[in-house]
Formats: C-alpha cells, structure tokens, sequence
C-alpha cells in the first residue's frame, strides 16, 4: 500500500529540546515535502526536497531543518522548538515536482512546545 | 509568497442542495491547480490535478472548472450529503519554481441531515 509515514504522531515537549520528526514514503518518490497547518492559515510549506541531497526552502523555514540522504526519508529537524512552532505538521511526496501528479500527505504530527 | 485565496471561509449546506466555491490564484507562470479534502484527523485526499485552461473534472458528485486566465477554479458539490462535510483546499504550483506549492486556507463544508 502507498503510504507516507510520520512519526510521532503526537508529541508534547518542552522549550528548547531538540526534537525530530521522521517521515517515510514507500513509493520511490522524488519529492518531498513539509507542511505545518495552523488555524485560519491553511498549509504553509517549510521545506521541500527535489531529491536526494537537494533541498531548499519553503514559505516558513525558520526554526526548522531537513535532510534528506535517502529517497525515501525526510525527516524534519527542531533545534530549539519554541512555542511558536507548536502546530499540527505533515509531510507530503510527489512523483517529480514538476509534473501535474498528485501530493501524497501522511497522517500528521501533533506538535505542541511548552 | 503566491496569493491563493478561497471563497467562502465556511459554508452550510442543507442535504441534497448544491453548493460550489471558489479558489482564485495569480495567472502568471501558471503550472497546475490541486484540490484536496481534508477531514479533521485525517490526511488531505486529493481530487483533481489541473494543467490546462478550461479543463474540467469529476469524481462522483463532485467537479471541478479552471480558468488559468482569469485566475480561478471552481469547486462544485451536486447533492451534498453528511459525508462531504469537510474542508476543501487548493494548492498552487507555477512553472518558475517548481518545487513550491502554495495552498489557499481552505473552505470548510458543513453539510446538515
């Protein structure tokens, strides 16, 4: 089954403790992709990656890092989360970015910094 | 940032009644158009994809239109039902960067017994 993984899918953490959320897709694709999703704001991408090695920024990269040494994970980096980053996120993959196939999105991950 | 607005925020729709909105985007450097359903709790199901002005496309009691032109797509729900209760998004890709996609906040559906 063609599935995009994320975890945690829930996670309270505090302050300052770095933290990773990994995301996984089984479907050899391209590209990949960070969302956080905050109310009235609809999804705003953090960073995306065209392939391995090859990544840059979305529309809200602050506070965030990604790496992306395997096809298939991508996961999203918190160095010193800050309650201000507390969100609901999903990953999402494409086959290649630049055709008019559809995003794939996981289940989410509920973040929330105290 | 790409300007992608939807219309109307929320809206209530009485079982069996009809109902559409709107995404409207900037038509330069257009690429393609998405829609997704998202229920709470769940991951974004995606609809349509599309490319070319004038394309329409259906699943079931739902279609859609685009006017890469004019900069819209429209979203229309024929007989809703309780299970289209959700919220519909549009997301945004253009031709000068390809791995961006720019989604819109939504129109959340409510579709009442």
């Amino acid at each position: 089954e063609a599935q995009v993984t994320q975890n945690p899918r829930y996670l309270i953490t505090v302050t300052g403790k770095k933290l990773t959320v990994t995301c996984s897709q089984n479907m050899n694709h391209e590209y990949m992709s960070w969302y956080r999703q905050d109310p009235g704001l609809g999804l705003r991408q953090i960073y995306y990656s065209m392939n391995v090695e090859v990544t840059d920024k979305g529309d809200v990269p602050e506070g965030y890092k990604v790496s992306r040494k395997e096809k298939r994970n991508f996961p999203l980096i918190l160095e010193s989360p800050s309650p201000n980053q507390t969100s609901l996120y999903f990953c999402a993959s494409k086959e290649f970015a630049n055709s008019g196939n559809t995003i794939y999105f996981g289940e989410g991950s509920w973040l929330t910094v105290v | 940032i790409l300007n992608v607005e939807q219309s109307p925020q929320s809206l209530h729709v009485q079982e069996g009644d009809s109902t559409n909105f709107t995404c409207s985007f900037p038509s330069s450097n257009f690429y393609a158009l998405h829609w997704y359903r998202w229920e709470t709790a769940k991951s974004p199901e995606a609809l349509f994809v599309m490319t070319l002005n004038g394309d329409e496309k259906k699943k079931g009691r739902i279609s859609a239109t685009l006017n890469t032109k004019e900069g819209y797509s429209y979203l229309y729900i024929k007989g809703s039902q309780p299970e289209d209760s959700a919220t519909y998004l549009c997301a945004l890709s253009i031709t000068d960067s390809w791995g961006k996609f720019q989604f819109g906040a939504g129109t959340q559906v409510v579709v009442t017994p």
